[in-house]
């Protein structure tokens, strides 16, 4: 069974520094991983997709990186500003298990003005 | 603001009673998902259903019940929970179920379910 880590748990950073979270899932055999950012009693927001034929995707100041081999993503916030303060989720759909796809638990990020 | 709606966004409930969860998306999507979301805990997918036909059930005690009567909207129908049933119910959408870019997921903002 595919498990999915996030490293840390919580995270908290000053205004303006950049920062990288960590999602890393024991099965290569995945075929995307998603990056979602989850506001205090809402829904997952959807950052970035990225196919495991891709090793990078940007949007604004998020990059985030792919590498299968090592069973490892990360998400790059440049410039980080307060509203960037969630909880951010990876997710991998995992090509030998139909249609499942697997979660992190997260972590919260606080953005201190 | 999501194409994909819940209602209610939040509900209390005897372990007797019986409700609904509802979930509709306006994106034209033909893949839906029902996931709970548990303190501590990483998403848990429940149901997964394509083209109105249920696809997958993780092994999901029969006290909850789906239900796709068309693409655009999926139902979860609850009946004599449990408090440990307390939980964020969230439903998401995607295009296509099959892997790849079109089956990137969007979600509602989720029901905040209580079990008394």
């Amino acid at each position: 069974k595919q498990e999915v880590t996030q490293i840390p748990a919580a995270l908290s950073v000053p205004e303006g520094e950049n920062l990288v979270l960590n999602c890393s899932f024991t099965d290569s055999a995945i075929y995307n991983l998603q990056w979602f950012r989850q506001d205090p009693g809402k829904g997952l927001t959807s950052l970035l997709l990225i196919q495991s034929s891709q090793r990078e995707q940007t949007s604004g100041r998020l990059n985030a990186s792919l590498d299968k081999s090592s069973g490892r993503s990360t998400l790059y916030i440049a410039a980080s500003q307060p509203g960037d303060s969630a909880t951010y989720l990876c997710a991998v759909g995992t090509t030998n298990t139909g249609n499942q796809f697997y979660f992190g638990t997260g972590t919260s990020l606080t953005v201190i003005p | 603001e999501t194409g994909v709606t819940q209602t209610p966004r939040h509900l209390v409930m005897g372990m007797t009673n019986k409700k609904s969860l509802k979930c509709e998306q306006h994106l034209g999507h033909n893949a839906m998902y029902w996931y709970k979301q548990s303190a501590k805990k990483p998403l848990e997918l429940m149901f997964v259903y394509s083209l109105e036909e249920r696809v997958e059930n993780n092994s999901v005690p029969s006290r909850f019940s789906p239900e796709c009567p068309n693409s655009s909207h999926l139902f979860l129908h609850l009946h004599t929970l449990q408090p440990e049933d307390s939980a964020l119910y969230l439903c998401a959408s995607s295009l296509r179920l099959e892997p790849g870019l079109l089956n990137e997921q969007f979600f509602g903002p989720g029901t905040r379910l209580t079990v008394l």
